[in-house]
C-alpha cells in the first residue's frame, strides 16, 4: 500500500530564517506530487506541482521554491521566511489515471 | 475555467440532525467530483467521489450525487455525530487530466454538538 510522510509536523521559525519541508511517498512509482498551503480560516492554495524528477511548476509567484531530487521526494524551501508564510502545508500525490489525490498529515508552520 | 463554490460556514448542528453542504462547480471539461474531509489538526482524507453524471458517491453515511444539469454535488448525511465535526472540501478534477489537478472549494466547517 501507499503512504505519504511529511516532516516536521510543527515548526516555529523567525522571520528571515530559511525553510525546508520534506515530503516522501512510499509504495508507488513516478507519482505526481503537489504542495498546498492552507492559511488560517482559508481554503487550499496550490503552490507547486511536479510530474517527474526535476520538473517543477509554480502556481503562485512568491518567496517559496520546490525541488524534486528523487522520484518520491518533494521538498518545499525558502531562503527567507515572511510572516505571511505561516500556515498549514500539505503535500499530496496522485498517479495518472487514478483521478484521486492523497494527502499527507501536513506541517504546521508559524513564522514569528 | 474551473472552480468550485461551497456554502459558507460554519455549520453548527445537534447530534442526529440532517446535514446538507451545498457545492456547485464550473468546469472546462467533464469533471470527476470529490468530497474531502479534514479533521482537526490533520491532513485531508478522501470521503467520497463520483466520476459521471447521476453517480452517487457514499461513505461513512455520507452521500453526494453528481448532478450535471444543475452542476452540483451536494453532501448529505441523515444523522450526524459529534465525530463528524471537521472541515469539508468539495473539489473537481477534469477527467483525463495528466496532471490530476484538483480544484477545491473554500471548505465548510461543521461542528456537531452532543
Amino acid at each position: 500500500s501507499q503512504t505519504i510522510h511529511q516532516w516536521p509536523a510543527t515548526l516555529v521559525q523567525p522571520v528571515g530564517s530559511p525553510l525546508s519541508l520534506e515530503c516522501t511517498v512510499e509504495g508507488t512509482s513516478n507519482p505526481n506530487l503537489y504542495w498546498y498551503r492552507q492559511a488560517a480560516g482559508r481554503g487550499l492554495q496550490l503552490l507547486f506541482y511536479s510530474v517527474g524528477i526535476g520538473q517543477i511548476s509554480s502556481e503562485v509567484p512568491q518567496n517559496l521554491s520546490a525541488s524534486r531530487p528523487q522520484d518520491r521526494q518533494f521538498i518545499l524551501s525558502s531562503k527567507k521566511l515572511l510572516l505571511s508564510d505561516s500556515g498549514f502545508y500539505l503535500c499530496a500525490w496522485s498517479v495518472e489515471g487514478w483521478e484521486t489525490q492523497y494527502f499527507g498529515p501536513g506541517t504546521r508552520l508559524l513564522v514569528l | 475555467g474551473n472552480s468550485v463554490t461551497q456554502m459558507e460556514g460554519p455549520v453548527t448542528l445537534s447530534e442526529e440532525a440532517f446535514l446538507t453542504i451545498n457545492c456547485t462547480y464550473t468546469a472546462t471539461g467533464y469533471p470527476s467530483l470529490f468530497w474531502y474531509v479534514q479533521y482537526p489538526g490533520e491532513g485531508l482524507q478522501l470521503l467520497l467521489k463520483a466520476t459521471k453524471a447521476d453517480d452517487k458517491g457514499s461513505n461513512k453515511g455520507f452521500e453526494a450525487t453528481y448532478r450535471k444539469e444543475t452542476t452540483s454535488f451536494h453532501l448529505e448525511k441523515g444523522s450526524v455525530q459529534v465525530s463528524d465535526s471537521a472541515v469539508y472540501f468539495c473539489a473537481l478534477m477534469n477527467r483525463g487530466s495528466t496532471l490530476g489537478r484538483l480544484y477545491f472549494g473554500r471548505g465548510t466547517q461543521l461542528t456537531v454538538w452532543p
